[in-house]
């Protein structure tokens, strides 16, 4: 069955500090691949996605997410996190479009940054 | 533009009675969609509508969970009898079409059975 990975449950970081979440996916056949944050008490917001053409991918707010095909990734960075950033992020992945147009959630990563 | 609307917010209810929601999507958005969201995981399709017709309602326990979207519009979903194990989060979201068209989330309904 296809499935999303986020390997981290909770990261906790320093304002200024570097961010990079995992997201692993297991389906091998076309895929467009999303980010969504959920800041606290919101609902989910997209923030970024990657459909095709270059693999590095720029989002809202300074996130960035790049896609290596070949180890089934698409891992969110950010240079410098802000206090702002503390939400709870999710990878999903899209199986190839037509019909199949079922969104797969990773279980999330909680972001926690100290001010 | 109005993002898409659910309500209640919040609902509280003893097992075995019956709940509703409400979702109304983004204007223009053929495509509606109706998550599960348990604590501490990521979302979970219970189905999807394409206009009026449920195209994969797969994951809907259809011994309790029902859904309709008679206009193509608004939806509802319902649980009759609730348990104990459908506390969690209900979301709808909303997009163009499917296929790889963004989805608009709504601020979700949080259920608690007692």
């Amino acid at each position: 069955a296809q499935s999303v990975s986020q390997h981290n449950h909770h990261v906790i970081l320093s304002e200024a500090a570097s961010l990079e979440l995992g997201c692993n996916y297991s389906y091998g056949g076309t895929v467009n691949l999303f980010w969504y944050v959920q800041y606290p008490g919101q609902h989910l917001q997209l923030l970024l996605k990657y459909f095709s053409g270059d693999p590095l991918v720029k989002g809202i707010k300074g996130f960035e997410a790049e896609f290596i095909k070949s180890k089934f990734s698409f891992n969110l960075r950010k240079p410098s996190v802000q206090w702002s950033d503390t939400a709870e992020y999710f990878c999903a992945v899209l199986r190839g479009g037509g019909s199949q147009g079922n969104l797969i959630f990773g279980k999330g990563t909680k972001l926690s940054v100290k001010p | 533009e109005a993002g898409v609307v659910q309500s209640p917010r919040y609902k509280i209810i003893e097992k075995k009675q019956p709940v509703a929601f409400w979702c109304n999507p983004i204007s223009g958005h053929n495509t509606l969609y109706w998550y599960l969201q348990n604590l501490g995981q990521g979302p979970e399709l219970l189905i999807r509508y394409e206009n009026e017709e449920a195209v994969d309602d797969s994951q809907l326990p259809k011994d309790r969970f029902s859904a309709e979207r008679l206009k193509g519009v608004d939806s509802t979903l319902k649980i009759q009898p609730a348990e104990l194990g459908d506390s969690a989060v209900y979301l709808c979201a909303s997009s163009l079409s499917s296929g790889g068209a963004v989805q608009f989330f709504g601020p979700g309904t949080r259920l608690t059975v007692l």
